[in-house]
């Protein structure tokens, strides 16, 4: 069965790095499109970033861009996102997503990790 | 403010039939294909309908998404109390060089 498991996450002060991991199992992870979508407290779902099959694009949200660098290690069956320059309103819970698809243009995340918590605080 | 207009809460009875709704754009729902979230209190969202009307295996079909120019809806038919729960609408987007785009949510109570 599909498996995503994150890691990575915790409790930083405004400005340090995190890298958050994803371990995929139970598909072929090199032929699917990766996400990363976060929710913080109370709030509803923002998408973070997008990665097709074979890591050849790569999308970020406005809010991260520059900052934060999603990436794969496809040999490894794993995701990564780099968060850099962190900041309190980054505090959230990180979700990464399988797509249905190889590219991920068409947002159908159809399994999710169970998601890990990233606070930033001083 | 979300790219993605929905309504924030909406509510029905068990055995009634509730739609709730997801506004867009030409650059958005207008040119992609919607896809809809369900996410229970307390747990990661869960894939409802993909490609604006699609069921993954093992949602029921109570469930359906339908979709028209730069709008979209989701249909909850024979409401039951294990429906409550956040519903979320999304689309990639063509501007700014691609992204992803969510609605900002739907409550859903079950009276």
């Amino acid at each position: 069965q599909v498996q995503l498991v994150e890691s990575g996450g915790g409790a930083v002060q405004p400005g340090r790095s995190l890298r958050l991991s994803c371990v995929a199992s139970g598909f072929m992870f090199s032929s699917h499109g990766m996400h990363w979508v976060r929710q913080a407290p109370g709030k509803g779902l923002e998408w973070v970033a997008t990665i097709s099959y074979k890591g050849t694009n790569k999308y970020h949200a406005d809010s991260v861009k520059g900052r934060f660098t999603i990436s794969r290690d496809s040999p490894k069956n794993t995701l990564f996102l780099q968060m850099n320059s962190l900041r309190p309103e980054d505090t959230a819970v990180y979700y990464c997503a399988k797509d249905l698809g190889d590219g991920g243009y068409d947002l159908h995340l159809d399994y999710w990790g169970q998601g890990i918590p990233v606070t930033v605080s001083s | 403010q979300s790219v993605l207009t929905q309504p924030p809460s909406a509510s029905g009875t068990p055995g009634q039939r509730v739609t709730i709704s997801c506004s867009g754009g030409s650059s958005n729902i207008g040119s992609h294909t919607v896809n809809w979230y369900q996410q229970l209190p307390g747990t990661a969202p869960k894939l409802l309908i993909y490609s604006n009307n699609q069921r993954p295996s093992g949602v029921p079909d109570r469930f359906s998404g339908s979709k028209s120019g730069t709008s979209a809806s989701l249909a909850i038919s024979g409401l039951q109390s294990e429906d409550e729960a956040d519903y979320y609408c999304a689309a990639w987007d063509d501007s700014l060089n691609g992204r992803g785009v969510f609605g900002g949510g739907t409550k859903l109570t079950v009276l």
